[in-house]
């Protein structure tokens, strides 16, 4: 959907190496989510938030960090990029708990 | 905490086969909502189910809803190569607003 945008699309970064990863909706709307996708593990929560300010762990949060501090601005932060986060990102924002997920492009992330 | 499993893993049919995937939550769900996601794509949503028992359909698509509300399904009769993707569920436990997805099922459809 054009209301929800990742960037980049695709990014090679090194062992140990910072990287963010941003993630912009026009929707206003308060969730916002961070999955990542691998084979044979379909999505895994990583953080997600209810609101500016507002942000909890998922399934797997270790490695990872998350802000929030506008409503549309989710970005997630690997502090110290591992080769076991070699994996697709996805964000995600609803209206609110019971809406459906609308999902950005995805960001293709390789860590070497 | 909460798990959604899903099977299959994988399907491949025939086009014009039927396909089948089942979903099962370890806990009861408060609504279970089915995603699509086209190879190189991202998921897309398709349908939420709230009530116990419910049923819905699309086009070709059934989906149900189990009655203790702790399992689903998606049905699509007459497969079509335009079918091929992996299709999730995903659920909200009662107690949550993060949504849980399954690992999903991928559909394979050859002409």
């Amino acid at each position: 959907d054009a209301g929800i945008t990742q960037s980049p699309r695709y990014k090679i970064t090194e062992t140990g190496r910072q990287v963010t990863l941003m993630c912009h909706q026009t929707w206003s709307h308060s969730y916002m989510f961070w999955y990542r996708q691998d084979l044979g593990h379909g999505l895994r929560l990583i953080y997600y938030s209810a609101a500016a300010d507002i942000t909890d762990k998922g399934e797997v949060p270790d490695g990872y960090v998350v802000s929030r501090s506008k409503t549309e601005n989710f970005p997630l932060t690997l502090e110290s990029a591992t080769r076991s986060q070699t994996s697709v990102y996805f964000c995600a924002s609803s209206r609110d708990t019971n809406s459906p997920l609308h999902f950005g492009n995805g960001t293709r992330l390789t860590v070497t | 905490g909460q798990q959604v499993m899903q099977i299959p893993q994988y399907q491949h049919v025939q086009e014009g086969e039927d396909f089948t995937t089942y979903c099962n939550s370890s806990t009861t769900l408060s609504n279970i909502q089915w995603y699509k996601q086209r190879p190189g794509g991202h998921p897309v949503f398709l349908i939420q189910l709230v009530k116990s028992g419910e049923v819905k359909k699309q086009k070709r698509l059934t989906f149900q809803f189990g009655e203790a509300k702790k399992n689903s399904s998606l049905h699509i009769t007459a497969t079509q190569t335009t079918d091929v993707g992996t299709y999730f569920c995903a659920g909200h436990a009662n107690s949550g607003y993060a949504l849980n997805f399954g690992k999903g099922t991928s559909l394979l459809v050859t002409p």
